[in-house]
């Protein structure tokens, strides 16, 4: 199975200030037919259920604030999350979709508060 | 709008049993494959099991084959997983969730609020 790694565990930003969340893969998740990262990102709020914010590693979902931004490609990814807000806290996943047959995991989570 | 709703929930003992459902609004499941994700109390979140359009591809975690069963009635505009030979390491919240764009490897766009599934004597 892929294995997804997150950094830091948690962080505390300033409002308005960047917030930057890294996700690493145990093996590349770059499907070279399509040239796609199968990476998605995740924001979930204390009792609520996950909300997708990036998907393809870099393809924001509808809806979603402009603020959130995806990169990276193979095994290293990033969120970030420019000019932090109060409603940004939450705890953010990166998840892998590119395993055959499908064992779709996520990594650890990223705690985002505000400092 | 486009919603899920999850029931079937509860408190078992280990070894029991347990059917947990999800409705579909808003959109049709039969063009869409279809997951179930857990989340134990104050841990992270782990894909379950998912079923193709039709119900006759199924695929699921390492630690609950043989035990659990993903299945769907489109014409209900639904989702099932039966959970059998229950672990205290089920304990978890159990979302229904939609894979986007019909794509079986796709990202998930669309979550139900939960189900908490307990498992103890």
């Amino acid at each position: 199975d892929i294995v997804m790694t997150q950094s830091p565990d948690s962080l505390a930003v300033s409002l308005g200030e960047r917030a930057t969340i890294n996700c690493k893969s145990s093996q590349s998740v770059l499907y070279s037919s399509n040239n796609k990262n199968y990476l998605a990102w995740y924001q979930q709020k204390p009792g609520q259920p996950p909300k997708l914010l990036i998907y393809w590693a870099s393809t924001r979902q509808s809806g979603v604030p402009d603020r959130f931004s995806g990169s990276g490609s193979g095994t290293d990814f990033t969120l970030t999350i420019s000019g932090l807000q109060a409603e940004d806290v939450a705890v953010y996943y990166c998840q892998q979709y590119y395993s055959t047959p499908p064992a779709f995991t996520f990594g650890p989570g990223t705690k985002v508060d505000i400092k | 709008e486009v919603q899920l709703v999850e029931s079937g929930g509860g408190l078992v003992q280990p070894g029991g049993s347990l059917r947990l459902s999800c409705a579909a609004s808003g959109f049709t499941i039969s063009y869409y494959w279809m997951s179930w994700v857990r989340q134990a109390p104050g841990k992270g979140l782990e894909w379950v099991a998912n079923i193709e359009q039709d119900g006759s591809e199924k695929y699921y975690v390492d630690s609950v084959k043989g035990r659990f069963t993903i299945s769907r009635d489109n014409a209900k505009n639904s989702l099932y997983l039966q959970m059998n030979s229950l672990r205290a390491e089920d304990t978890s919240v159990y979302y229904c969730v939609r894979s986007r764009d019909g794509n079986n490897y796709d990202a998930f766009d669309i979550w139900g609020q939960g189900t908490m599934v307990t498992v103890s004597s």
